[in-house]
């Protein structure tokens, strides 16, 4: 069975602290990776994607991927508390290449 | 544009009830996906429509179908509703499943609660 693994949390930062958000994962073969931002009571909201091993950074967010460890991750930079939020981490694979969701880590940034 | 855009927003049904969620798709997009989420846990997929076909089912019962209409809007029927159906169903668009790059963009959803 494919799994997506993220800590739970509650995660909270001071407002301005740099956010770490940790996702591994079970298939090898999944090739696209994705960061969702989930605010209660509403969807996902995309906020980045990574298919390379290494950094991708758009604007306060950087998303690492390690094929090799089967690991990525979101950092977010200058935390606002406007990123409290349950961020959610999907990868690809299937014939339909349908995401495979964790189950998201809730994200508290403190004034 | 308008994004994805899904009705209705909430729904109240009882157990045995049937339901018809719609969607339809950012315009230009030709694949829609169904996913059931419920609280405190990620999505999970359901259905992945392309072109009117069924291009792939997530593990769940019969009692959950789908279909795709000629304008890529897309129903998600439910028969024989069980309280554990609760749960925000999501609607997601993309210009084309199976492509390296390819990307999900999810609607607002809509809220079942079965009584």
């Amino acid at each position: 069975q494919k799994e997506v693994e993220q800590n739970s949390g509650p995660l909270s930062v001071p407002e301005g602290a740099i956010a770490s958000l940790n996702c591994t994962y079970s298939d090898r073969g999944s090739q696209s990776f994705f960061w969702y931002r989930q605010y209660s009571g509403k969807s996902p909201e995309l906020i980045m994607f990574i298919y390379s091993n290494g950094d991708k950074e758009d604007g306060r967010f950087t998303a690492q991927l390690n094929k090799a460890s089967q690991y990525v991750s979101l950092l977010i930079r200058d935390s606002q508390p406007s990123d409290s939020a349950t961020y959610l981490c999907a990868v690809t694979g299937g014939s339909a290449r349908q995401l495979t969701f964790g189950s998201g880590t809730q994200l508290t940034v403190l004034p | 544009d308008a994004g994805v855009t899904q009705s209705p927003t909430h729904l109240i049904k009882t157990r045995g009830q049937h339901v018809t969620l719609r969607c339809s798709p950012i315009s230009g997009h030709k694949s829609v996906s169904w996913y059931q989420q419920v609280l405190g846990q990620g999505p999970q997929f359901i259905f992945q429509y392309y072109e009117k076909e069924e291009r792939g089912r997530g593990n769940f019962p019969d009692r959950f179908s789908a279909r795709q209409f000629p304008n890529y809007s897309s129903e998600l029927n439910v028969n024989a509703l069980l309280l554990g159906d609760s749960a925000l169903y999501l609607c997601a668009s993309s210009s084309l499943p199976g492509g390296p790059q390819d990307t999900q963009y999810f609607g607002p959803g809509t809220r079942l609660t079965v009584l």
